[in-house]
């Protein structure tokens, strides 16, 4: 089944270390995305990426780093530099440029980090 | 650039009622919206989306959404709640151009009550 699967489910870490989070899909989306959700606030941009070798920032970015090496695969890491790294992280991923339905996000089940 | 505003964080509806939820949005261009459901630890999953076609939109599990472009607004409905549509909502749109961004309310925590 096509999809998008991140890991770990559950992350647990401490105050000043580095963690990275994964996400893998196998749509053969080109675009990813990877969003911060708090209770309350909705869903925040932090990266996203169109293409390989190629990532923006989006509203939060602050804190954060990816890479996009391959199609398939956009690591999110949440550096020590990040001030209230706890939360839930979403990863998704759209299809092809220039068609309405390139708009339409399929998400991951996300990643809940607690960082004490 | 575009925004969404969900009114009510909390709606509760009694098993059977009428389910709506608000949204309305901001967008210098035409827009896509979409809604989407979010269950306790998952990821979000698409009800439905509007691209500009009809603009009352049928989904999955009996949603459907109306698009009034002089209203602003994209609401979500359906006839009659169900004890499994007990969730978190989420009504986004976009402006198109390549970015592809999506902009998202604040969500819409729905109660169904037995």
């Amino acid at each position: 089944d096509g999809g998008i699967t991140q890991s770990p489910k559950y992350l647990f870490r401490k105050e000043g270390q580095n963690v990275t989070l994964s996400c893998e899909q196998n749509l053969n989306h080109d675009a990813m995305y990877w969003y911060r959700q708090d209770p309350g606030q909705g869903l925040r941009l932090i990266y996203y990426s169109q293409i390989v070798n190629d990532f923006q920032k989006g509203d939060i970015a602050e804190g954060y780093s990816v890479s996009r090496e391959k199609k398939e695969s956009f690591p999110l890491t949440v550096t020590s530099a990040q001030k209230n790294p706890t939360a839930f992280y979403l990863c998704a991923s759209s299809t092809t440029p220039g068609l309405a339905v390139a708009y339409e996000q399929y998400f991951g089940p996300g990643t809940r980090l607690t960082v004490t | 650039a575009q925004s969404v505003t969900q009114l009510g964080s909390h709606v509760s509806v009694s098993e059977g009622a009428l389910v709506l939820l608000r949204c309305n949005y901001s967008s210098s261009v035409p827009p896509y919206l979409f809604w989407y459901v979010q269950y306790p630890n998952q990821g979000l999953q698409l009800l439905l989306k509007y691209t500009s076609a009809a603009t009352l939109v049928k989904g999955i599990n009996g949603f459907e959404a109306e698009f009034k472009k002089s209203e602003t607004s994209f609401h979500l409905t359906k006839p009659s709640a169900h004890m499994s549509d007990a969730a978190e909502y989420f009504c986004a749109v976009t402006g198109g151009g390549s970015a592809r961004q999506l902009t998202f309310g604040s969500g819409t925590q729905l109660t169904v009550l037995p």
